[in-house]
């Protein structure tokens, strides 16, 4: 079963508004990454974080890799509605060759 | 610039048929995987290759079977297709086993 646990499960955003989301773990992992992935297409990688506490900012988003390295957040700030659409974490643990991923956050537009 | 390929992008099968699903990679990364995503599942590593010749066993490989004899591509067999298999198929690859994986666009894949 998933070892990451992303949340919420699935937000609706309004035009403007900062979103975020989180993905958490009882184990440790040695790198986070943050996927998008859009209807009918594969995951897009976003964000790549590498150490403990590392902040790193592509455009509008911004992830943070936990100091506890059981977390990280991906937040969206003054969403548009293009960033509708599946988020989804994933890690690797240690030296290992396999990504842990998480269930997804599904990022729909306020009706 | 392709980057990853995967071929068929749909295609329906009866139960007990076979088949075989194409992954080609122009970015001359050493390690492939083969994922399946199912509603609420998220994805699940089927079967992986760290290098041209290589394969090894993910999270679910019963009733699949890959191939890895050309470095830039990646096979995944079904030798007798079941409903349970009925999935989005996605194909990946990455220079090592910690760099970040790039995806195909998915094969959608159902057995009735």
């Amino acid at each position: 079963g998933q070892q990451l646990n992303q949340s919420p499960q699935s937000m609706f955003i309004q035009e403007g508004e900062d979103v975020s989301m989180n993905c958490t773990s009882s184990s440790i992992f040695n790198t986070w990454l943050w996927y998008k992935q859009d209807p009918g297409e594969g995951p897009v990688l976003l964000i790549a974080l590498y150490k403990a506490g590392e902040l790193t900012s592509n455009g509008r988003l911004t992830a943070q890799f936990g100091i506890t390295r059981k977390d990280s957040f991906l937040n969206i700030s003054a969403s548009i509605p293009s960033d509708v659409g599946i988020y989804f974490c994933a890690g690797h643990k240690a030296a290992g060759n396999k990504l842990t991923f998480g269930g997804g956050t599904r990022v729909l537009v306020k009706p | 610039n392709a980057g990853v390929t995967q071929t068929p992008k749909f295609r329906v099968l009866k139960t007990g048929q076979s088949m075989t699903l194409l992954c080609a990679q122009d970015m001359n990364h050493e390690y492939m995987y083969w994922y399946r995503q199912d509603p609420g599942m998220g994805l699940r590593l089927i079967h992986y290759s760290v290098g041209e010749g290589t394969t090894a066993k993910g999270e679910v490989p019963d009733g699949y079977n890959v191939s890895r004899l050309k470095k830039q591509n990646f096979l995944l067999g079904l030798e007798s297709a079941a409903p349970s298999q009925t999935s989005v198929y996605f194909c990946a690859s990455s220079f090592t086993g910690t760099q970040p994986q790039h995806f195909g666009d998915g094969t959608r894949l159902s057995i009735l």
